[in-house]
C-alpha cells in the first residue's frame, strides 16, 4: 500500500501557541489530502479537504482561521492549529488518495496526538 | 440518522472463533465500502474493501455487501488475540471525496 508520513507523532504545547503538523505522501502523488480529528473513543471526523494549489475545503463547524491548511505540492500538506486551547487536544490524522489509482482507497498517516496544557 | 452506523461493542469472542462485525449506511448512492482496523493510539489500517454485492475473501477476512439492504459486514475467521482492536466501517457518500466513518466496533478476542 501507499505510504503516508505524518509528523510529529505527538506534541505537548502550552495554551495559546501554534502547532504545525506535516503530512507527506512518500511514494505517490496526492492532489487531495484529508485531515481528520478523533477524540477518545469516538470515530474519525473529517475536518477539511486539502487541495494542491488551491484553498482547502472545511467541514461545517471547523474554523478555517484556526486550522490553517496548506497544500503546496503534490506530496505535502500541513495543518497548523493556531492559538491552541485545551479543547483542541485530540488525535489528528491525515490521509491521502493516490491520484493515479482508479479507486477510493484512503491511506493514513500515523497520526499526531496533540495535548494542549 | 447517522450516515454510517456500527455497534460500539465490545464484541467478545474466544480465540479461534468467527467474529462478525456489522455496518449499515444511509446513502443508497454509496459505491465503495471499506473496513479499517485501528489499534489504540494508532491510525487506521485498511484491511478490506468491497465494491460489488456479495462476498469478498482475503485470507481470514471476508467482507459481505448487500446494497439493497444497505448493509456491509466483516467476518474474521480463526480470530486471534492480535485481532483485538476497533474496526471502522467507512463508506464513500455521494458528492464527497472523503470517506465517512462509522464510530467503530471494539473487538476483544479472548485467549
Amino acid at each position: 500500500g501507499a505510504v503516508v508520513s505524518q509528523h510529529p507523532s505527538w506534541v505537548i504545547c502550552k495554551s495559546g501557541t501554534s502547532v504545525k503538523i506535516e503530512c507527506r505522501s512518500l511514494d505517490f502523488q496526492a492532489t487531495t489530502m484529508f485531515w481528520y480529528r478523533q477524540f477518545p473513543k469516538q470515530s474519525l471526523m473529517l475536518m477539511a479537504t486539502s487541495n494542491e494549489g488551491s484553498k482547502a475545503t472545511y467541514e461545517q463547524g471547523v474554523e478555517k482561521d484556526k486550522f490553517l491548511i496548506n497544500h503546496a505540492s503534490l506530496t505535502l500538506s500541513t495543518l497548523t492549529v493556531t492559538s491552541a486551547h485545551p479543547e483542541d487536544s485530540s488525535f489528528y490524522i491525515c490521509s491521502a488518495r493516490d491520484r493515479y489509482r482508479g479507486d477510493e482507497k484512503l491511506f493514513f498517516g500515523s497520526g499526531t496526538q496533540l495535548s494542549v496544557l | 440518522q447517522k450516515e454510517v452506523e456500527q455497534n460500539s461493542g465490545p464484541l467478545s469472542v474466544p480465540e479461534g472463533a468467527i467474529a462478525s462485525l456489522n455496518c449499515t449506511y444511509s446513502d443508497r448512492g454509496s459505491q465503495s465500502f471499506f473496513w479499517y482496523r485501528q489499534y489504540s493510539g494508532k491510525s487506521p489500517e485498511l484491511i478490506m474493501f468491497i465494491y460489488s454485492n456479495g462476498d469478498k475473501e482475503d485470507g481470514r477476512f471476508t467482507a459481505q455487501l448487500n446494497k439493497a439492504s444497505q448493509y456491509v459486514s466483516l467476518l474474521i475467521r480463526d480470530s486471534q488475540p492480535s485481532d483485538s482492536a476497533t474496526y471502522l466501517c467507512a463508506v464513500n457518500t455521494a458528492g464527497r471525496r472523503a470517506l465517512t466513518f462509522g464510530s467503530g466496533t471494539r473487538l476483544q478476542v479472548q485467549p
